[in-house]
């Protein structure tokens, strides 16, 4: 069936170091969404990639989508505290909304 | 505009047990998805209506079942519950269902804490 492989699944970090999660689809996805969960909470809408290689950026996160768009990343610079918390992608094809398995972001005291 | 709400917050059954968990979405939200998370788990599909209709289905038991209501309310069941049931029950609503909108950004609810003794 079809998957959208998130990785790593945790990233250890020092505040003010970079972080980066990946996902990698088996197949072609219409568009790329991307949510943050905080420990506690529930999952919210940060932002959506629509186009081959767009690049989109809010604050210190920077969002790509592959020119394949079977691929996107995110790439949270000097993290911080709040920055704490779940990332997931979810991608559109074939009328579903896949799921990558998330990447826990920790900082580390 | 209210958020998604569902209900109850908290549940304690024992097994054998069924168990109703409801879930209101946005005004004008016509499409509810609901997940199933376990600790350290991603987000397990479970299914998704839109306008009283079973879209999706993920890959769970039949003792999972849910409909959606007229005014797009939604109720998921597990039927004969197992320790293994125990998890966060997510739903999320959107305007539309997955590529029948240009976005549709999926606006999730607190859960629904189920424990299974």
């Amino acid at each position: 069936g079809q998957q959208v492989m998130q990785i790593p699944q945790y990233q250890h970090v020092q505040e003010g170091e970079d972080f980066t999660t990946y996902c990698n689809s088996s197949t072609t996805l219409s568009n790329i969404q991307w949510y943050k969960q905080r420990p506690g909470g529930h999952p919210v809408f940060l932002i959506q990639l629509v186009k081959s290689g767009e690049v989109k950026k809010q604050k210190r996160l920077t969002f790509q989508f592959g020119e394949a768009k079977k691929n996107s990343s995110l790439h949270i610079t000097a993290t911080q505290t709040t920055d704490v918390g779940t990332y997931f992608c979810a991608g559109h094809s074939n009328y579903q909304l896949i799921w990558g398995a998330g990447t826990k972001l920790i900082i580390k005291p | 505009k209210a958020g998604v709400t569902q209900t109850p917050r908290y549940l304690i059954k024992t097994r054998g047990q069924q168990v109703t968990l409801s879930c209101s979405p946005i005004s004008g939200h016509r499409s509810v998805s609901w997940y199933q998370q376990t600790p350290g788990q991603g987000l397990q599909f479970l299914f998704e209506y839109f306008s009283e209709t079973q879209r999706n289905k993920g890959n769970f038991p039949g003792r999972f079942s849910g409909r959606q209501f007229s005014n797009s309310r939604s109720e998921m069941n597990v039927s004969t519950l197992e320790l293994g049931d125990s998890a966060l029950y997510l739903c999320a609503s959107s305007l539309a269902p997955p590529g029948l909108a240009d976005s549709n950004e999926q606006f999730f609810g607190p859960g629904t804490r189920l424990t299974v003794l």
